[in-house]
């Protein structure tokens, strides 16, 4: 698949670790932060959002978390699985109807 | 539903040739959105359409990069003529509506350029 960057912040982890993803993002006037997977040789799909006004959010194995005061949002996975290998970003508003996307962050987990 | 839709998924092709790279969102979204993805540069919006209108076309690099959306279901992004530095994975995008509505991507294309 396509290699979305060879020097991406790389993450390792093994098979049941919970792993931590961290984002800082820039316009601490955003509303809504959203968090994408993208497989290699695939597009970018979404996993889950968070608004401004809550901190954490949980889904499925996952759960997002906003700090304002730092404007730092992390994503975290729970048990994670050689399915979860892929690079994640962290998104932010960058227009009335468009998104500005982080550089991503690598996950490897190996089984 | 199918989901968006990208042709070709990859392309190779010789600098100065023409390059038209299509596009299918998921029928009933209002929204119709272009990216490039590099390792240099990560993923960057090219242009947006509401309703098959552009909207904000400040991402396109140059002239030579050019998109049209005819309809509700067919968008295309034309490189003419291209170059070795427009090699990168192409992506198209549809939501239903503005933000937050999600952004569902197609699978993209990879253009290499010689």
């Amino acid at each position: 698949g396509e290699s979305v960057g060879l020097h991406l912040p790389t993450l390792s982890a093994q098979e049941g670790d919970n792993s931590i993803i961290n984002c800082a993002y820039s316009n601490s006037a955003s509303d809504y932060f959203i968090w994408y997977k993208q497989e290699s040789g695939k597009g970018p799909q979404f996993i889950i959002d968070i608004r401004s006004n809550m901190d954490k959010r949980q889904g499925q194995r996952v759960t997002v978390l906003l700090n304002k005061t730092v404007k730092h949002l992390s994503l975290q996975i729970a048990a994670t699985q050689p399915g979860d290998s892929a690079v994640y970003f962290c998104a932010e508003p960058g227009g009335y109807s468009t998104l500005t996307f982080g550089k991503g962050t690598m996950l490897l987990v190996s089984p | 539903d199918a989901g968006v839709i990208q042709s070709p998924r990859h392309e190779v092709t010789e600098m100065g040739q023409e390059v038209t790279l299509r596009c299918k969102p998921i029928s009933g979204h209002d929204y119709l959105f272009w990216y490039r993805q590099t390792m240099m540069r990560g993923l960057e919006l090219l242009i947006y359409f509401n309703n098959n209108v552009p909207i904000d076309d400040s991402g396109m690099p140059e002239d030579r990069f050019s998109a049209k959306m005819p309809n509700a279901s067919f968008s295309t992004l034309k490189i003419q003529p291209s170059e070795p530095r427009d090699s990168a994975v192409y992506f198209c995008a549809s939501s239903l509506g503005r933000l937050p509505d999600t952004q569902y991507f197609g699978p993209g294309t990879r253009l290499t350029v010689l």
